[in-house]
């Protein structure tokens, strides 16, 4: 079964760092795009960061770029996101999902069709 | 940035009728391959976002055909042929055409 675990939330004072992870199992990860997706308290969902699936390519939201660094390591089947300069709006559970495949030198999208528990991030 | 206007943010449905949301664009969302870089998610009350419909019209896996995707360009609609209970939650349009992806407001679905 195609699965996806986040870790590493916590309560965390401003201007703290933190590093999430998402551990995989079922499927090809190296393969696989990864995204990570937050949603701040009674709040919509927000995009925040993708990586391609052997990590030459990674893109932010405006509102973390500079502060958060997404990072993978396919030995482990794990993506992670560093944050740094945590500040109140960062609060949100942070979601992982799996995202665009790469067979060859062909894409496929079929959407964000894995996605984790969430692992809740709060800054107070 | 793209953005994404869903309608209505709040819809009361009747188990067993049909219930239809929009997501309207401020920019196209057709690719050159004639997709229409756009999707759908469920989110259920205490749970993660699930993946209803891909690329417009696509159902991804395991999703009940009561559930269909439409549209073209910069209006998007999603259908529910026959509400059911379980169908309750609130709905999410998603741009995958530019980055950064962009999310509508939602569409929060109740039963009557």
């Amino acid at each position: 079964e195609e699965q996806l675990l986040e870790s590493g939330g916590d309560l965390i004072k401003p201007g703290g760092s933190l590093r999430l992870s998402c551990a995989a199992s079922g499927f090809t990860f190296s393969t696989y795009a990864m995204t990570w997706v937050r949603q701040a308290p009674g709040k919509g969902l927000e995009w925040v960061s993708t990586i391609s699936g052997l990590g030459g390519h990674i893109y932010y939201a405006d509102s973390v770029k500079g502060r958060f660094t997404m990072s993978r390591d396919n030995s482990k089947n794990t993506v992670y996101l560093q944050m740094h300069s945590l500040r109140g709006d960062d609060t949100a559970v942070y979601y992982c999902a799996r995202d665009v495949l790469k067979e060859g030198t062909s894409y496929h999208y079929y959407g964000m069709d894995v996605w984790g528990h969430g692992t809740t991030v709060i800054v107070s | 940035d793209v953005v994404l206007t869903q309608s209505p943010l709040s819809l009361p449905v009747t188990p067993g009728e049909p219930a239809s949301m929009s997501c309207r664009s401020n920019q196209s969302l057709l690719h050159r391959s004639g997709s229409n870089y756009v999707d759908w998610y469920l989110q259920k009350p205490g749970q993660s976002p699930q993946l209803l419909i891909y690329l417009g019209s696509n159902r991804a896996s395991g999703v009940p055909d009561r559930f269909s995707g439409s549209g073209s360009g910069t209006d998007f609609t999603l259908k529910i042929s026959r509400v059911e209970a379980e169908d309750v939650g609130v709905y999410y349009c998603m741009q995958v055409l530019q980055t950064p992806r962009t999310f509508g407001q939602g569409t929060k679905v109740e039963i009557k």
